[in-house]
């Protein structure tokens, strides 16, 4: 079955610092999307991509955040300089399709981001 | 804006029994989608269920049910012959049907199995 994958699972990183977190979503899907949980706490929506561009973003999804779908497999998210609060995991997730039957997101395993 | 809410922080169930988790949301749309999705340890999201706001009739998976109530906003999982594998967190979730919308996501119910 296909899936989505994520790399690298675990990335540590010193405040001020850039990071890029990786994710091949499933071959035909359309939208992408980044969610992040910091520990305890639940799920929250960052961003979604559709056609090369964003088409939602969330109040968390500020400057400090980009996404790109540089070639046709990956899709990334870029955190220009990390802060503490940003330590959490994160997940990617692919649709075919927002509507009809092929609405699920499925989701990647994640990145855990360690920012000391 | 849409909420969810799951007020059972944590809820515990003996293997082989049944175990109901709730879920309650708000939205003024007519048609959208909710969803329960389950987090072992391991952090991976996993879909278990889907409902679309428009059938009337309760989605079922196997061991896994809902109790989908409309006019209450109201979205229960019922989880049949529990087993130690179920023991995850459990998170509810809520999209409208717009192509390519986000997830809101409940706080979450952890759920023990006790063997």
């Amino acid at each position: 079955e296909p899936e989505v994958t994520q790399t690298p699972s675990h990335q540590v990183t010193q405040m001020g610092q850039e990071v890029i977190l990786r994710c091949v979503p499933i071959s035909n899907h359309l939208y992408f999307y980044w969610y992040r949980q910091i520990l305890g706490q639940k799920v929250e929506f960052l961003v979604s991509f559709y056609n090369n561009e964003i088409s939602e973003k969330s109040e968390i999804f500020d400057d400090q955040f980009s996404v790109e779908r540089p070639d046709g497999s990956n899709f990334t998210l870029k955190i220009r300089s990390t802060k503490l609060e940003d330590s959490a995991m994160y997940f990617c997730a692919s649709s075919y399709s927002g509507t009809g039957l092929a609405y699920e997101q499925y989701f990647g395993p994640g990145t855990r981001l360690t920012v000391t | 804006a849409q909420t969810v809410t799951q007020s059972q922080p944590e809820m515990s169930v003996q293997e082989a029994e049944t175990v109901t988790l709730s879920c309650t949301y708000d939205t003024s749309e007519s048609d959208y989608y909710l969803f329960w999705y389950k987090q072992p340890p391991s952090r991976q999201m996993i879909l278990v269920i889907r409902q679309e706001a428009y059938k009337q009739q309760n989605a079922t998976e196997n061991r896994f049910s809902v109790n989908f109530q409309k006019a209450a906003k109201s979205f229960s999982l019922k989880i049949s012959d529990s087993q130690l594998g179920d023991a995850a967190m459990y998170f509810c979730a809520y999209r409208i049907k717009t192509s390519g919308s986000r997830l809101t996501f409940g706080e979450g119910t952890q759920l023990t199995v006790n063997p």
